[in-house]
Parts: structure tokens; sequence; C-alpha cells
């Protein structure tokens, strides 16, 4: 059974600051990783998807690494400001065919000014 | 182009009772899938429905069901509601369901069971 993990749990960091979270998920055999964004009491936005067969995506300030063998990704955020406060979500897709995602508890950013 | 929307916002049911949520998937998509996500919790799977045949469903007994119609709006519905189903149920729809899509998420409905 895949299981997702997402550390640290929560962080609150001044602005300005480069960030690095971090998931790691059990079975490797995945077909792809995507990470999400959550506001408080809302659904999520689809901020990176990256297929098995590809190591990074880039938009913006963010960039995320994948490497499969190991069974961790991380989402690096440059510069971060106070909007990239949220609730930042990974999950795995291992199905094939369909997309039925594993998610993580997830990691709770503060930005604070 | 609309976005994914969901109905109610939020509800209160008591245990024992059945519960219906609407969601409507945006423009184009023939793909909706449902989520149930518990407070503090990741979003769990619940089912996917592609062109109104379910594609795929989570590990949630079959008193969670759904519907997806010929417009590619859909319905989650939950009978003998147990306190344990309050939580956010988010749908999300995409296009093709064929995996690896980009899934565009509604708000959410909130419910509460007492």
């Amino acid at each position: 059974k895949q299981e997702v993990t997402q550390i640290p749990a929560a962080l609150s960091v001044p602005e300005g600051e480069n960030l690095v979270l971090n998931c790691s998920f059990t079975d490797s055999a995945i077909y792809n990783l995507q990470w999400f964004r959550q506001d408080p009491g809302k659904g999520l936005t689809s901020l990176l998807l990256i297929q098995s067969s590809q190591r990074e995506q880039t938009s913006g300030r963010l960039n995320a690494s994948l490497d499969k063998s190991s069974g961790r990704s991380t989402l690096y955020i440059a510069a971060s400001q106070p909007g990239d406060s949220a609730t930042y979500l990974c999950a795995v897709d291992a199905s094939g065919g369909s997309y039925i995602p594993t998610f993580g508890r997830g990691t709770s950013l503060i930005v604070h000014p | 182009e609309t976005g994914v929307t969901q109905s109610p916002t939020h509800l209160i049911k008591t245990r024992g009772q059945q519960v219906t949520l609407r969601c409507s998937s945006q423009s184009g998509h023939n793909t909706v899938s449902w989520y149930q996500q518990a407070l503090g919790q990741g979003p769990q799977f619940i089912f996917q429905y592609y062109r109104e045949e379910e594609n795929g469903r989570g590990n949630f007994p079959p008193r969670f069901s759904g519907l997806q119609f010929p417009n590619y709006s859909s319905e989650l519905n939950v009978n003998a509601l147990e306190l344990d189903d309050s939580a956010l149920y988010l749908c999300a729809s995409s296009l093709a369901g064929g995996g690896g899509e980009t899934q565009y998420f509604g708000p959410g409905t909130r419910l509460l069971v007492l």
C-alpha cells in the first residue's frame, strides 16, 4: 500500500527565504507526482505535475524535483512571500490508466512579513 | 470558461441520514473524481467517473455512491451517515481520464454529521 509522508508538517519563515518542502513515498512504481496548494477551507490548486520519466518541473518561483528510485520529491520555493502561506500537498499516482492519487498530509507554511 | 463548482458549501446532517453533494465540472471536462478530506489530513480518493462510468474506486464502503450525468455534472451520495463522515468533500474534473492530467478542484462541501 502506497504511503506518502511530508516533512516538515509545519513551517514558519520570514519573507524572502528560500524553502524546501519534502515528500517521500514508499512504492517507487509511480506514474506521476503532483504538488498542490490548498488555502484554508478551500479546494486544491495544482502547482506542478511531474511525470515518472521527468526529473523536475519549474513554474515561476517554484521548482519540483523527482527521484523515483529513492521515493522522494522536493518542492523548492524561491524568495518566499506572505501570499505563499498555505498548505502544500503532494500526491503520487500509481494507477496507470486512471488517476487515483495518494496524498500526503501536507506541509502548513506561514510566511510572515 | 467556468471553473468547478460544488453545492452546497456547508451542510449539517444527523447520524443515519442520507446526503447528496453536487459538482459541476469545468467546461469540456469528461472526468470527475471525488475526495474526502478529514481535518488535518490529505484528501482520500473516493471514486472517479469517466464518461458516466465508474473508472476507479478507493477504499470506501458501498454506502458511498456516485453518478455522472451526460453534461458531466456529478453527484456523491452517502447513505447511513456516520460521525466519521464529517469532512470536506472535494470534487475535481479533468479531461480524458487517462492519467497524468491536471485536475481542477472545486471549493468543496463541508459536511458535519451530528
